[in-house]
């Protein structure tokens, strides 16, 4: 089977860095992608990883071991704005469906000021 | 340009009720997928169309959850004989190909209330 376990709630204060982790499981891989859910609305892409090491998009960074079925996504000088959930999500794999993608729980990020 | 657009945004109906659920994909996106979100849990894949090829039902819940699309544009997503645990956020999302690394772009979500 498929699974994604991502922290539930984390916190961090204005400017700092946080990290927030995602392990799958996955019976053949296809990627990795992070979304980032405002309360309230729609998720939004932020990044896809499918080879091993470190993408960094301005404040935000997303790392990828497929070895070790762990990604995560960094995010440098936290705003306030950052507030909001973050997905994990991989595609499944089977059949001739391409890009049905199972997501984590989320994980709920609060800055503080 | 314009987004994913979904109708209604607030659904409140009575348990037993059938609802209808709409999903306006970007244009030129070939793929479209709707996915259920209930309080505190994942996005839940329901079911994914790919042009004129046959839809993936695999992840509708049950037989009272339909969905069809015209060609590449509009999408109706219709539950029958709504029940309290149907309660959840459906989102729509549509990408340019159905190609594993392709962004889906996803529209607001309609939340639906069952009483």
């Amino acid at each position: 089977g498929q699974n994604i376990d991502q922290p539930t709630e984390m916190t961090a204060t204005e400017g700092a860095i946080v990290q927030i982790n995602c392990t799958y499981q996955t019976s053949g891989f296809n990627g990795l992608f992070w979304y980032q859910q405002h309360a309230g609305e729609a998720p939004t892409f932020l990044s896809y990883n499918v080879l091993d090491g470190l993408e960094e998009k301005g404040r935000f960074s997303s790392f990828l071991s497929r070895s070790k079925g762990y990604s995560y996504l960094l995010l440098k000088e936290l705003q306030m704005k950052d507030s909001a959930s973050y997905l994990c999500a991989v595609p499944m794999n089977y059949g001739g469906s391409q890009g049905n993608l199972i997501f984590g729980k989320g994980t709920k990020l609060s800055v503080k000021p | 340009g314009a987004g994913v657009s979904q109708s209604p945004s607030n659904k409140v109906t009575e348990k037993g009720k059938d609802v209808e659920l709409r999903c306006d994909p970007i244009s030129g996106h070939t793929a479209l997928y709707w996915y259920r979100q209930r309080l505190g849990q994942g996005l839940e894949f329901l079911i994914y169309f790919q042009g004129n090829s046959a839809p993936d039902k695999s992840g509708l819940p049950s037989d009272r959850f339909s969905a069809e699309r015209t060609g590449e544009s509009v999408s109706t997503l219709t539950i029958q004989r709504t029940q309290q645990e149907d309660s959840a956020v459906y989102l729509c999302a549509s990408s340019l190909n159905p190609g594993l690394r392709y962004e889906q772009y996803f529209g607001p979500g309609t939340r639906l209330t069952v009483t």
